[in-house]
């Protein structure tokens, strides 16, 4: 595997149900985020990891729970979602550099709450 | 105001023509990272291009040219001699310093869909 991947590319889920995304990147970076992407709205950074520790925190709602156990994997556990949190999940990692440092995405989670 | 700012939702260009997608960007920082995506329908973020702050060159990566103009806080792209493969979305975004403490924060513009006729 190279670059950065997400399991599951899709998931349907009900506003009870509990699951969890999973990013792992490949490419010996020390950061790593989730974004959500809904339609009609730009990209918005979530959480924000550096070195394993959440720097970053972007007034998510509780039912989103990041956990980032090592610098290489990345989750996001789902519980009690809303039909509003329907979108693209996006995870990507970096080099932390400043300015200049280029964060490289995965290809997504197409998540759907019933 | 908008730190990001596309003004294009859509534009159509012809197979092996030039297009440029414009991107417009509002900071008080002086030093700060531009980047393009390309989001293809597939849903994954393709990085293309960067373009510092204190670069006195426009960045260029084959086909694809940044017009930096940082008086006017532009930063659009070129991409020369358009391919089928190039329709697709289009990201402008901006890393800024904020005194070193920015923690990768990246701003996204709302994108361009660019369709490539043949």
């Amino acid at each position: 595997e190279t670059g950065v991947t997400q399991t599951p590319r899709h998931l349907v889920m009900g506003m009870t149900n509990k699951k969890s995304l999973k990013c792992e990147q490949h490419l010996g970076h020390n950061a790593m985020y989730w974004y959500k992407q809904s339609a009609k709205k730009p990209l918005e950074l979530m959480f924000v990891y550096n070195f394993k520790e959440q720097t970053e925190n972007n007034s998510v709602p509780s039912r989103f729970s990041p956990e980032c156990p090592n610098s290489s994997h990345l989750f996001l556990h789902l519980h009690t979602l809303q039909p509003e949190d329907s979108a693209l999940y996006l995870c990507a990692s970096s080099h932390v550099l400043g300015v200049q440092e280029t964060q490289y995405f995965g290809p997504g989670t197409r998540l759907l709450v019933l | 105001a908008q730190k990001i700012t596309q003004t294009q939702p859509g534009m159509f260009v012809q197979e092996k023509e030039a297009v440029t997608l414009d991107c417009t960007y509002d900071t008080s920082d002086q030093s700060y990272g531009l980047f393009w995506y390309k989001q293809p329908s597939s849903g994954e973020m393709i990085f293309l291009i960067y373009q510092g702050s204190y670069d006195e060159q426009n960045a260029t990566e084959g086909r694809y040219s940044l017009n930096f103009q940082k008086a006017r806080k532009s930063a659009n792209l070129v991409i020369s001699a358009s391919q089928l493969g190039d329709s697709a979305m289009y990201f402008c975004a901006m890393r800024e310093d904020f005194g070193g403490t920015s923690y990768g924060k990246l701003t996204f513009g709302q994108g361009t869909i660019l369709t490539v006729h043949p």
